[in-house]
């Protein structure tokens, strides 16, 4: 079975912080796929990335970054000099393919002006 | 192109009751998902269609809960008669099906705020 841990439940920073957002997976197939969503308070959730298992390149989109380590079965996502937008609740998920997804717990990220 | 969009977006009904939620994918996709979060706990699967085919429902919860897709577009879910625990967020999400396994990524509607009273 598939498993998503989010161990911080809650993160407060001040605006222009960085803040890392862990994300740990269980799985035992060697093909599946990782994402991360965020929901803002409106409520919908906005896809943000997807990784696939036989891609272990980390990527960088503006501030947004993302350390995909299968060693560790890890996939962190890291916002740099944070601001009051980006708060929000942060999903992280693994699904196999053509699969339901499995959904962490979620991060309630507090950006502070 | 439209997202994958959920009605209504709040819902307010009593014990007993019953409510049908809809969702309209994304178009052309093939695979719509119902998920839902119940008092701020995991985001859980409910079930899953291929067009107009149920592929998984091993997440309904019990027989109270019927889902439908006639003719592969939108999908409905009725809560029949809903519960005190029925309350939560309802998402729908859509994604396309293709065999590019680089582009199956699924899409999520705004979500459904239902309360039983």
């Amino acid at each position: 079975a598939q498993k998503v841990t989010q161990a911080q439940t809650e993160i407060s920073v001040v605006e222009k912080e960085d803040v890392t957002l862990d994300c740990v997976y269980e799985t035992r197939d060697t093909t599946y796929y990782l994402f991360w969503y965020k929901q803002p308070p409106s409520g919908e959730l906005v896809f943000l990335i997807r990784r696939n298992s036989f891609d272990e390149q980390n990527e960088i989109s503006g501030r947004y970054s993302w350390n995909f380590q299968k060693s560790t079965s890890s996939f962190n996502f890291t916002i740099t000099a944070s601001q009051v937008v980006d708060s929000a609740v942060y999903f992280c998920a693994l699904a196999l393919y053509g699969q339901n997804f499995v959904f962490g717990p979620g991060t309630r990220l507090s950006v502070l002006p | 192109e439209a997202g994958v969009t959920q009605f209504p977006s709040h819902s307010v009904i009593e014990k007993g009751q019953t409510v049908t939620l809809r969702c309209d994918p994304i178009s052309g996709h093939d695979n719509l998902y119902w998920y839902r979060r119940v008092m701020g706990k995991e985001i859980k699967f409910l079930l899953h269609f291929v067009k107009e085919s149920k592929q998984d429902e091993s997440g309904m919860p019990n027989n109270r809960f019927l889902a439908e897709r006639t003719g592969g577009t939108y999908s409905t879910l009725k809560v029949q008669p809903a519960e005190l625990e029925d309350s939560g967020v309802y998402f729908c999400a859509s994604s396309q099906g293709t065999w590019d396994r680089t582009k199956e990524t699924q899409y999520f509607g705004p979500g459904t705020r239902l309360l039983v009273l």
